[in-house]
């Protein structure tokens, strides 16, 4: 069946550097790729999503690529804040199909 | 914060009840889910609904009941089928194909913590 696989599942970056995580998806017709921030014990929310047609998405110092070819794609998070400390799921979706699949998530620690 | 509520927070379930967790949105949207989740397995779909009066099962719906008579409600029953329970459930909500389709983000209501004793 369908899948999303994602990587790390534990991340610690220092404040100030970048952090990558990375999720491959199984089904090529997926077309929709959307990236949730759960801090503790809160919900998770969107923070930024991406849909098949395009390569690269940014919002300050979030961004998104895709490579369908390869099928993943990827969260890029720049001068990483103490405040961006959560975990981050990434999730897929293909067509015809109103479910998301997500990955496992990836618990993200920002050091001082 | 978001619209869409669940209640209780936290809730505690002798072997052998059912529960039902509650989960209102006034959103008005069409498209409402429910998830389970378990440290380190992220989000797992256990029904869904995209209209009124209309459900279907997820990944993991055995031992789970929904019902949808109101497009505001998808309350979840946890039957004494389910043999591990305890986790962590989470409501979402949104437009649905109605709303236009694929893209609709999903909102999270704060979730509901159901403990087996």
């Amino acid at each position: 069946g369908e899948n999303v696989e994602q990587h790390p599942s534990t991340l610690s970056v220092q404040e100030g550097d970048s952090a990558v995580i990375k999720c491959t998806y199984s089904d090529s017709a997926s077309n929709y790729f959307p990236w949730y921030k759960q801090e503790l014990g809160k919900r998770p929310q969107l923070i930024i999503d991406i849909r098949s047609n395009v390569g690269e998405k940014k919002d300050q110092r979030i961004a998104v690529t895709l490579n369908k070819t390869a099928k993943h794609f990827s969260l890029h998070i720049t001068e990483t804040q103490p405040e961006d400390s959560a975990v981050y799921f990434c999730a897929a979706r293909w067509d015809s199909n109103y479910q998301l699949i997500w990955g496992a998530g990836t618990k993200l620690i920002i050091k001082p | 914060d978001g619209g869409i509520t669940q209640s209780p927070k936290y809730l505690f379930r002798k072997e052998g009840q059912n529960v039902t967790l509650s989960c209102e949105q006034n959103l008005n949207h069409d498209a409402m889910y429910w998830y389970r989740q378990d440290p380190g397995q992220g989000l797992r779909l256990i029904y869904y609904s995209q209209i009124v009066n209309d459900f279907q099962k997820g990944d993991i719906a055995e031992g789970y009941s929904v019902s949808r008579e109101k497009k505001e409600s998808f309350p979840l029953t946890v039957t004494s089928a389910q043999k591990n329970p305890t986790a962590f459930y989470l409501c979402a909500s949104s437009l649905g194909f109605v709303g236009g389709g694929l893209y609709n983000e999903q909102f999270f209501g704060p979730g509901t913590r159901l403990t087996v004793l």
